[in-house]
């Protein structure tokens, strides 16, 4: 089984930096996905991490320490649209084979302000 | 940009009555998924299907649930007999292989009185 974390709630300002963790737990790691969940919408993919390190698309970064059951999702020159829920989904690999199906978070509502 | 639908977008019901959900997945995908939330909670798996047949489950995909592939471009999820507390947003999604990015549909409403 897997155990994820996130803060429940954040705030941040328009134009502002904001740095979203998760951490897990998890005995065969296989994979991090972060998506992003407007209120009343589907999830929307955002970042895949699979090794260490940090991948960067546009103005959201997504990092993973494998060996320390650690991600954060950045968001740079916030805007009032990325008002949203942000879930963290790890995906494990079970005795049996491969799994990929990845399990969520409780997700992270990230308010914006002016 | 190719997208996943799903109809209807909300569906009311009354407990025991059997609803199907329907998706249709993005066209070059070859793997679909069902996947659960229930209001201000989590998204939940529920199943995946990969060349006419169930691939995985989880416990929550009991003997009341199913999923069929009619023809070569609908996805259904049926529910057997509807409980108060499958009242939840059902999301259809899909993905061009079992590890890549999968992309979610705008999801059906069900709501159980």
């Amino acid at each position: 089984g897997q155990n994820i974390d996130q803060p429940t709630e954040m705030t941040a300002t328009e134009g502002a930096i904001v740095q979203i963790n998760c951490t897990y737990q998890t005995s065969g790691f296989n994979g991090l996905f972060w998506y992003q969940q407007h209120a009343g919408e589907a999830p929307t993919f955002l970042s895949y991490n699979v090794l260490d390190g940090l991948e960067e698309k546009g103005r959201f970064s997504s990092f993973l320490s494998r060996s320390k059951g650690y991600s954060y999702l950045l968001l740079k020159e916030l805007q009032m649209k990325d008002s949203a829920s942000y879930l963290c989904a790890v995906r494990e690999t079970h005795a049996s084979g491969g799994s990929y199906i990845p399990t969520f978070g409780r997700g992270t509502s990230l308010i914006v302000h002016p | 940009e190719p997208e996943v639908t799903q109809t209807p977008s909300h569906q009311v019901t009354q407990m025991g009555q059997e609803v199907i959900l329907r998706c249709v997945p993005i066209s070059n995908h070859l793997y679909f998924y069902w996947y659960r939330q229930i209001l201000g909670q989590k998204v939940e798996f529920l199943v995946s299907f990969y060349n006419n047949e169930i691939s995985e489950k989880s416990e929550i995909f009991d003997d009341q649930f199913s999923v069929e592939r009619p023809d070569g471009s609908n996805f259904t999820l049926k529910i057997r007999s509807t409980k108060l507390e499958d009242s939840a947003m059902y999301f259809c999604a899909s993905s061009e292989g079992p590890g890549r990015e999968q992309y979610f549909g705008p999801g059906t409403r069900l709501t159980v009185t």
